[in-house]
């Protein structure tokens, strides 16, 4: 099934900034999907990402705070911008495994902190 | 009503005990449901899927799906300290596999010796 490779693993931004997640899949893939873990919590489905369409956001994410790009198939980047304390959080790429039931594989999550 | 609710932990075991873990989902049109494993600090990692009502087996775990009763669970025999973690429950709601996979809210599992 697929690897996906995902950066930075951690960081730590002031708030009113922005910070860029990368994920790169080792294989091509149609769907790209974007999660947020909040401290203690289980995971949320910020939007799902096709190449060459807008992504699609769930109730509560909006495209000027998570823009999402997906230029090819084997990539995907999840912007987090004009950052505040409540956006810490872990954020976590994944796409549809081919094996396993079709769930999905996640990356490895980037741990963001906003002070 | 939440979309995917599993039972609140945290639960703790003995090693070498099983550990039930229980997941309802409110789409009665659901067909494919998964549990993941999360240990701290790391991403889920999927450890078991199930498609089809009874139970299916894959090594030292089961899971068990109802789907009259909306219920779904994982049964770890044999309970080791390196099963302690958080698992999820995770649907694919709305009828398809091509969905929004929808996760519980999970369940600390703490295996102690």
């Amino acid at each position: 099934s697929a690897v996906i490779s995902q950066k930075p693993s951690r960081d730590i931004c002031q708030r009113g900034t922005s910070l860029t997640i990368q994920c790169q899949v080792d294989s091509q893939v149609t769907m790209m999907f974007w999660y947020r873990q909040q401290p203690g919590q289980s995971l949320t489905l910020i939007a799902t990402a096709n190449q060459g369409s807008e992504a699609t956001y769930e109730s509560g994410f909006v495209i000027d705070k998570f823009p999402i790009s997906r230029p090819n198939l084997t990539f995907s980047t999840l912007t987090v911008s004009n950052m505040s304390p409540e956006d810490s959080s872990i954020y976590l790429c994944s796409t549809r495994t081919d094996s396993g039931g079709y769930g999905y594989t996640f990356g490895s999550g980037t741990r963001l902190t906003v002070v | 009503q939440k979309e995917v609710e599993q039972n609140s932990g945290p639960l703790s075991v003995p090693e070498g005990a099983i550990a039930s873990l229980n997941c309802t989902y409110s789409d009665r049109g659901s067909q494919s449901f998964f549990w993941y494993r999360q240990y701290s600090g790391k991403s889920p990692e999927l450890i078991m899927f199930i498609y089809s009502n009874g139970d299916k087996e894959d090594g030292r775990f089961t899971a068990q799906l109802n789907k009259a009763s909306q219920y779904v669970s994982l049964l770890i025999r044999d309970s080791q300290p390196s099963d302690s973690a958080t698992y999820l429950c995770a649907v694919f709601l709305g009828g398809t596999s091509y969905g929004k996979l929808t996760f519980g809210q999970g369940t600390i599992l703490t295996v102690h010796p």
